[in-house]
C-alpha cells in the first residue's frame, strides 16, 4: 500500500541552528513530493515540490528539500532556524499516474518548534 | 492576486442541523478540493471539483455533500451534524485539473464547531 511517513511528531530546534524535517514514502515508481506548511489558524501553504531533475529543491522562505531515491525520503531542511518558522509541517506524495488529489497521500503532520 | 477565500470562517452548531461552508478559488483556477482537518485523523480529503463536475470523493458519509458553479466558487454542505464533524474544514484550488505536478492553494479554513 502507498503511504507516507513523517517519523517525527514534533521537532524541537534552538534558533540559529539548522533544521530538518524528515518524510519518507513508499509509492510505486517516480513519485511527485510536496512540503506545506500550516502556521496556526491558517491554511496550509505550499513550500515547494519535487517533481524531476535536481534531487535538492529550494523553496520558500529559505527551506530546501532533497530527494533520495534509494532512502525513499524527502527530508525538508532549513540551515538556520528562525523563530518565525515555528509551524506544522507537511509531507505530500502522489504518483505521477494518478493526477485526482483524492491519491494525493499526506503525510500526518510534524510540528516544528524553534525556541529563542 | 487574491487568494482562496472561506466563508465563515468560524461555525457553531448543534448536533442534527446542518451547514453550508463556501469556498471562493483563486481567479483561473478551476480545481477546487476539500479536506477535513482534525487533531485525531489529519488532513482527510472530502472532494475534488473540476469544471463543476465531481471527479472524487473521499471516504465519508452521505451527509457531506458539494457542488462546483460555473464561477468555480464551491460549496460543500453537512447535513445531521454530528460531534465528530467539529474540524477544520480546507479548501482548495490549483489551476487545473489532470495535472499531478500541481501545487495547491489553500484557504484559510472553516472552523466548525458541533455542540
Amino acid at each position: 500500500a502507498q503511504s507516507v511517513a513523517q517519523p517525527e511528531d514534533q521537532v524541537n530546534v534552538a534558533e540559529g541552528n539548522p533544521l530538518t524535517v524528515k518524510c519518507t514514502y513508499s509509492v510505486s515508481g517516480n513519485p511527485y513530493l510536496f512540503w506545506y506548511v500550516q502556521y496556526p489558524n491558517r491554511g496550509l501553504q505550499f513550500l515547494l515540490k519535487y517533481i524531476t531533475g535536481d534531487n535538492l529543491v529550494k523553496g520558500s522562505y529559505g527551506f530546501e528539500a532533497e530527494f533520495n531515491k534509494s532512502q525513499t525520503s524527502f527530508h525538508l531542511k532549513k540551515p538556520s532556524a528562525l523563530v518565525s518558522d515555528s509551524a506544522l509541517y507537511f509531507c505530500a506524495v502522489r504518483d505521477p499516474n494518478m493526477d485526482s488529489n483524492y491519491q494525493l497521500i499526506w503525510g500526518a503532520g510534524t510540528k516544528l518548534i524553534i525556541k529563542p | 492576486k487574491a487568494g482562496v477565500t472561506q466563508t465563515p470562517r468560524y461555525l457553531i452548531k448543534t448536533r442534527g442541523q446542518q451547514v453550508t461552508l463556501s469556498c471562493s478559488p483563486i481567479s483561473g483556477h478551476r480545481s477546487v478540493s476539500w479536506y477535513q482537518q482534525t487533531p485525531g485523523q489529519g488532513l482527510q480529503f472530502l472532494f475534488e471539483y473540476f469544471s463543476e463536475t465531481q471527479r472524487n470523493k473521499g471516504n465519508f458519509p452521505g451527509r457531506f455533500s458539494g457542488r462546483q458553479f460555473s464561477n468555480s466558487r464551491s460549496e460543500m454542505n453537512v447535513s445531521t451534524l454530528e460531534l465528530g464533524d467539529s474540524a477544520l474544514y480546507l479548501c482548495a484550488s490549483s489551476s487545473r485539473s489532470g495535472s499531478s505536478y500541481n501545487e495547491q492553494f489553500f484557504g484559510p479554513g472553516t472552523r466548525l464547531t458541533v455542540l
